[in-house]
């Protein structure tokens, strides 16, 4: 089975703090996501990745930057945490030859 | 542009009512995906079914049925004899030629009584 974790279920950070969202993945997927899920707008892409050290700007990238060094491990980044970022963060990831996407349980983020 | 309405926010029915969830998509790829998502309390999103544009043929898993209609650009997803486990939000995604991408739709919120 596909395992796609996130480092955390819940996080509680203050405005201006500097916020790392980790998901690691252990099926040697090439591609990994991140989403934010609000209510009433479903998942939005905020950025993906296709490769190691590459990234792609999704829908709403302002307010976010990615890393992705090794093939498993995407992370998110919040440089500067506001409480518009306050919301639920999906990671997800895919094969190049398997086109589902499989998620982790995501990680509620509060910023305050 | 790409693009996946689910107008139905939430949906109540009472165990063992069907119940069907309605996706109405937007492209212009030729070839194209559709997904269905159930992502129940917990919060993890649960791959349901994948079609592809070029296989407009009904599918039926156990109690999930889904119906792709090019036509009418749509991909609807029922449940027969709805129980209390099927309460969870439903996500209908799209993706293009390059999969990369996905498109969600809103989500319908579907709750089932006992």
């Amino acid at each position: 089975d596909v395992k796609v974790t996130q480092s955390s279920r819940y996080l509680v950070k203050r405005t201006g703090e500097k916020v790392f969202l980790e998901c690691v993945q252990d099926m040697d997927h090439e591609n990994m996501f991140w989403y934010r899920q609000d209510p009433g707008l479903g998942l939005r892409l905020i950025y993906f990745s296709y490769d190691v050290k590459m990234k792609e700007k999704g829908d709403i990238p302002e307010g976010y930057s990615v890393s992705r060094e090794k093939k498993e491990r995407f992370s998110l980044i919040l440089e500067s945490a506001s409480t518009n970022q306050t919301s639920m963060y999906l990671c997800a990831s895919s094969s190049g030859t398997i086109y589902e996407q499989f998620f982790g349980p995501g990680t509620r983020l509060t910023v305050l | 542009a790409q693009k996946v309405t689910q107008a139905q926010t939430e949906i109540s029915v009472v165990e063992k009512e069907d119940v069907t969830l309605d996706c109405v998509y937007e492209t212009r790829d030729t070839t194209y995906y559709l997904f269905w998502y159930k992502q129940p309390p917990s919060g993890e999103l649960v791959f349901l079914i994948r079609r592809n544009s070029f296989d407009e043929q009904n599918e039926i898993s156990g109690r999930y049925s889904w119906n792709f209609q090019k036509s009418t650009s749509s991909f609807n997803f029922t449940i027969t004899a709805s129980q209390v486990v099927d309460s969870a939000v439903y996500f209908c995604a799209l993706s293009g030629y390059n999969f990369n991408k996905f498109y969600f739709g809103s989500g319908t919120k579907l709750n089932v009584k006992p």
